[in-house]
């Protein structure tokens, strides 16, 4: 079946400008993380959404970044007023519900380069 | 909080050699454990998990894990390393009833020839 999309595969802005990036989870998935991945660095969580509770925001590093999850299914993360310490590769993962189901399956991520 | 240290940041092995890249966590009480692994350009696909039971894990291509609970480990092996194991490999840690995982900083494997 399908795996978790990810569009755009790349995406170059310019410092300032707004980027949306857009996350299609697998079917019937109910949780559905953000990462971010920068060179040399593991995985560093953005947020979580689980079903119709509020998401854990937790990890977002600035206000300039948030996320949205409509109808449960595709999510888009956006970054406001880009700066260059946010060039990344930006994964999203989603996992079906239910105790035992922890492993998330991921996209293959945005690479974003913001010059 | 729940952490997850891999001590190794860039491992390089000959092809046909035996492999083992280390993982240490940090956690209360019994976690769940997974290896990731990323080709290059790829996401991250999920190798082999821990979540009870049998203590040796088996995985895709070749892979186990061992939990350790008295070292907090979980180390990844493979008796005979492949050229197309060359990846970026990531021990993740999750608690029980909590939907957060935490991942590791990730161990670069090269193979040669």
């Amino acid at each position: 079946g399908a795996g978790v999309s990810q569009s755009p595969s790349n995406k170059v802005t310019e410092k300032g400008k707004d980027v949306e990036l857009r996350c299609d989870p697998i079917s019937g998935h109910t949780a559905l993380y953000w990462y971010r991945q920068s060179l040399g660095q593991g995985l560093e969580f953005l947020i979580y959404f689980q079903g119709n509770s509020a998401p854990d925001k937790s990890g977002l590093p600035s206000d300039r970044f948030s996320a949205e999850r409509t109808g449960g299914s595709v999510s888009t993360l956006t970054i406001q007023r880009t700066q260059q310490e946010d060039s990344a590769v930006y994964l999203c993962a989603s996992r079906p519900q239910g105790e035992g189901s922890y492993e998330q399956y991921f996209g293959p991520g945005t690479r974003l380069t913001v010059t | 909080a729940q952490s997850v240290t891999q001590p190794d940041i860039h491992i390089t092995v000959s092809e046909g050699a035996s492999l083992e890249l280390r993982c240490n966590y940090s956690y209360g009480a019994t976690p769940y454990l997974f290896w990731y692994v990323q080709s290059p350009g790829q996401g991250l696909q999920l190798l082999l998990k821990y979540f009870s039971g049998d203590t040796l894990v088996q995985g895709i291509k070749g892979f186990e894990a061992e939990f350790k609970r008295s070292q907090s480990s979980f180390n990844l092996r493979k008796p005979s390393v492949h050229w197309s194991d060359a990846a970026e490999y990531f021990c993740a840690v999750g608690a029980r009833g909590y939907q957060k995982v935490t991942f590791g900083t990730g161990t670069k494997l090269q193979v040669i020839p």
